[in-house]
């Protein structure tokens, strides 16, 4: 039981165009946080949001990312205009209404600007 | 400022024995951790946890320890098996306002048969 469910899985692009990813939750989840996987970062948390409502979002690098969760169990990350330097896999995750600890991942969004 | 550390990229292993990886964390703060696995092309699955209460956690042939004066971490894996080979990463729940998580970044276990 994923819980978290990501789109598109796979997306391939050109430098300066718009790239959305999204993530929808199975109902119980509350908290929702996006992370980008780099060899060199590891899993880097770029934004959360507790209740719908963003808390931190001092991981974003730069005004080119935005991230938006209109419901409880939708969210979109966006970036424009892409660039190549954003070539990643963006994970997705979330936490239970139950707050047993754990973090429950999307299996991944891997984006490749070209 | 990388407040979760992972300073092993990678470890190679023989199966049957342990495996051991480590992690260090600098902030106070942190109330609970976690160790994740990853395999390629999948999102990282939750492997076994610890309260900052505790100093040992045992689940199967997974022991995580947790030395607080160190603020270190480290995940036994006894014994190995080859499909122990993953990425693992080291979490760190943050109890400031509400709850954040930050990963360390990563070591590659490669347990050799």
């Amino acid at each position: 039981d994923a819980g978290v469910i990501q789109s598109p899985r796979h997306e391939v692009t050109e430098m300066g165009q718009e790239v959305t990813l999204r993530c929808k939750l199975i109902s119980g989840h509350n908290s929702l946080f996006w992370y980008r996987q780099t060899m060199m970062r590891g899993l880097e948390l770029l934004i959360y949001f507790n209740n719908n409502v963003p808390i931190d979002d001092s991981g974003m690098p730069e005004d080119r990312f935005s991230a938006k969760m209109p419901n409880a169990s939708f969210s979109t990350l966006k970036i424009q205009p892409s660039e190549p330097r954003d070539s990643a896999v963006y994970f997705c995750a979330s936490t239970t209404y139950l707050n047993t600890g754990e973090l429950f991942f999307g299996e991944g969004s891997r984006l490749t600007v070209l | 400022d990388q407040q979760v550390k992972q300073n092993s990229p990678s470890l190679s292993v023989q199966e049957g024995r342990i495996s051991i990886l480590n992690c260090d964390y600098t902030n106070s703060m942190f109330d609970y951790f976690l160790w994740y696995k990853k395999y390629p092309a999948e999102g990282p699955t939750f492997l076994i946890s610890i309260s900052s209460i505790k100093d040992k956690n045992e689940d199967g042939r997974f022991t995580v320890f947790l030395n607080k004066s160190a603020k270190h971490l480290s995940l036994h894996i006894v014994p190995s098996q080859p499909g122990d080979s993953a990425v693992y990463f080291c979490a760190a729940r943050s109890t400031s306002g509400t709850y954040k998580y930050i990963f360390g970044t990563g070591t590659r276990l490669k347990v050799l048969a």
